[in-house]
């Protein structure tokens, strides 16, 4: 079984649909994180939670929300969904330990079209 | 806000040598980091930078100089395999990672 499983794997929906997104993790990490995908703009940050009660923006949380119900799981939503949210989603972990190499350990991604 | 710039495409021979740079601007500065990722797949990890010089892990190697706000990650004894786009990222003073466009990287046979 995967470290990070993101589900739906690919979801495609209409203007103005809530949409959300699950992440689960059984890695242990305190750490999650969920990118965004755009060819050509590379991967940005949407929200970032680094414990259960701590919710981040990143730089581009407009039209998306995030809930941290537990430790293992993080899922973002699209309250109105629009064309441009269309994307390759990333949930992704990483331990925080505290030491410099703190990588990130990356979901299979979700694709979601919203026409 | 960061900066990260890096070529869009490369192409080499297998066998042959790439080098993919990357340049960044960032406030403040805690590591740099190099992904691979094939495509319709997640990111992996590769490498990580904190201070200048080289680091070597087989055939990949990643170079790293503060002073200019610039990495390198060079490919070595190319396999087809290895097509793919590789990620430069660096985090901020705060922590937080940005990533660069990518390079997409095709190797020839």
């Amino acid at each position: 079984d995967a470290d990070v499983t993101q589900t739906p794997r690919n979801r495609i929906t209409k203007t103005g649909k809530r949409i959300m997104l699950e992440c689960s993790q059984t890695k242990g990490h305190d750490r999650m994180y969920w990118y965004r995908q755009d060819p050509g703009l590379g991967l940005r940050l949407i929200y970032y939670s680094f414990d259960v009660k701590d919710i981040n923006k990143g730089e581009i949380s407009d039209g998306y929300s995030v809930s941290r119900q537990a430790q293992a799981k993080f899922s973002l939503s699209l309250e109105s969904a629009i064309p441009n949210q269309t994307a390759l989603y990333f949930c992704a972990t990483s331990d925080g330990a505290g030491t410099g190499n703190e990588k990130l350990f990356f979901g299979s991604g979700t694709q979601l079209s919203v026409l | 806000g960061q900066n990260i710039d890096q070529p869009t495409e490369m192409t080499a021979t297998e066998g042959a040598i790439v080098q993919i740079n990357c340049t960044y601007q960032t406030s403040g500065f805690n590591g740099l980091f190099w992904y691979q990722q094939h495509a319709g797949e997640a990111p992996t990890f590769l490498s990580y930078n904190v201070l200048d010089g080289l680091e070597e892990k087989g055939r990949f190697s990643s170079f790293l100089s503060r002073s200019k706000g610039y990495s390198y990650l060079l490919l070595k004894e190319l396999q087809m395999k290895d097509s793919a786009s590789y990620l430069c990222a660096v985090r901020d003073g705060d922590y937080k990672l940005s990533f660069g466009a990518g390079t997409t990287v095709t190797v020839r046979a």
